[in-house]
């Protein structure tokens, strides 16, 4: 019974590149969340999606992140052009389908941390 | 938005003692969640406790909604519970569904 799985689980780009962070929900779950965790910070929401929707993108930096969640396949989180400032671990949670999303509890992954050089 | 103040900030104990780990949240909340996160960066789900008392071992959590607190406590201690323990909750009237963190409690638990 597979929890949520993440990948990688560390990602080292320099500066400028794309960074893709992957995510598979637990079985069952059709809604997905992003967080960002900051150095010796709490985690920050990013996104919330379910399957081939985003539903609150409020906490997206504007520019350069995107986040999608397609019919078939995992959640990507991208990251374009990537600086310094974007080095951090990033966490992806599921819940399950039904119901009313926010209810019901959210099952974290282990994160992917990423690294800017 | 809703403001998630974790305390104390820092605490340190020594093996087999007991702690109370608090979290203040400022509005009605539908979803509370605690968390450890272990020192390999690992976030370990503790307890889904929207109101009520509940036990898993030496932890167990309340939450008193109608007062928007929540405690954790830790009995017996041991050195595997280092790390830092979050509280996380969801506004009851929110149109979307984020999790809202604390800062956080760091433990460290000496032998």
């Amino acid at each position: 019974n597979a929890g949520v799985m993440q990948n990688p689980r560390h990602l080292v780009r320099r500066r400028g590149q794309e960074a893709r962070l992957r995510c598979s929900p637990m079985k069952g779950h059709s809604h997905v969340y992003w967080y960002r965790q900051l150095p010796e910070e709490g985690l920050k929401f990013m996104v919330y999606l379910q399957k081939e929707n985003i539903i609150d993108e409020s906490g997206m930096p504007k520019e350069r992140f995107s986040a999608e969640f397609p019919k078939e396949g995992p959640s990507i989180l991208r990251i374009q052009q990537v600086v310094r400032g974007d080095s951090a671990a990033y966490f992806c949670a599921s819940s399950p389908s039904g119901g009313i999303g926010g209810n019901q509890p959210q099952h974290f992954g282990d994160g992917t941390r990423l690294s800017i050089l | 938005g809703i403001q998630v103040e974790q305390s104390p900030p820092d605490l340190i104990l020594q093996e087999g003692a007991n702690s109370t780990l608090r979290c203040n949240f400022s509005d009605s909340v539908n979803n509370l969640q605690w968390f450890h996160q272990n020192p390999w960066g690992q976030l370990i789900n503790l307890f889904y406790i929207p109101s009520g008392t509940k036990q898993n071992g030496r932890l167990s959590a309340t939450t008193v909604a109608t007062e928007r607190y929540s405690l954790l406590y830790i009995s017996s201690s041991q050195t595997t519970d280092s790390g830092v323990y979050f509280c996380a909750v969801r506004l009851r009237e929110t149109s979307g569904s984020r999790l809202t963190f604390g800062e956080g409690t760091q433990l460290t638990v000496n032998p």
